[in-house]
């Protein structure tokens, strides 16, 4: 079963803008990952986070995350028409070992 | 570095045949993860390796799926026979060791017809 349900499913905004979206998990956790995929590839790791952070960065990007409400965000500042994907983030539990459980996703598409 | 190499990318054949995806994983990665994408039910885990060894298979939808590692380089996934409900993107993927980033080869597009 999916333990990872993203919010929204779809997002669409105008290059420039910031794209926020959510991931909420329903046990506890290892990591929460996230991935990027472009239409017909294969999944781009894009950042970890481990259960013990609150926050990390990576030069656009920047995931939150909070294990007392079983959630975590992923925002995108400065969007580019490049970074139209699907998001999906993945969790590994501490007794799932390395199955991911990833969630179902959202659709951003940033207009130019 | 060349990334994780599936075959083929697309597939198409009739139903009841055996239909065998290969991939070859980033050399010097421990863990080999084979996934199953679709609309209805979004990215699943079949099954995933450990140096060579299953280590979960729970996600095997039935026994007409079967993976083999022989090697560090190597693996396949077999379905036989196979059936309309096993169209998908197959995508396997690969990390250094458990817990580690997870690399995604482009994924393999099957239809049964």
């Amino acid at each position: 079963s999916q333990q990872g349900e993203e919010d929204p499913q779809a997002l669409s905004i105008q290059e420039g803008e910031n794209a926020t979206m959510n991931c909420s998990y329903k046990t506890s956790i290892n990591n929460l990952q996230w991935y990027r995929q472009n239409s017909g590839r294969g999944l781009v790791h894009l950042i970890l986070i481990r259960s013990n952070e609150r926050e990390k960065h990576s030069g656009r990007l920047r995931v939150t995350l909070d294990t007392s409400k079983k959630s975590s965000s992923l925002l995108i500042t400065a969007s580019r028409a490049a970074d139209t994907a699907s998001y999906f983030c993945a969790t590994d539990g501490e007794t799932s070992g390395s199955r991911l459980t990833f969630g179902e996703g959202t659709q951003l598409t940033v207009n130019p | 570095d060349a990334g994780v190499i599936q075959s083929p990318r697309h597939e198409v054949t009739e139903m009841g045949q055996e239909v065998t995806l290969r991939c070859k994983p980033i050399s010097g990665h421990n863990s080999l993860f084979w996934y199953r994408q679709t609309m209805m039910r979004g990215l699943e885990l079949l099954i995933y390796f450990n140096n060579n060894v299953p280590i979960d298979d729970s996600g095997m939808p039935e026994d007409r799926f079967s993976a083999k590692m022989p090697n560090a380089s190597f693996s396949t996934l077999k379905i036989q026979p196979s059936e309309p409900r096993d169209s998908a993107v197959y995508f396997c993927a690969s990390s250094p060791r458990q817990y580690q980033p997870q690399h995604f080869g482009d994924g393999t597009r099957l239809s049964i017809l």
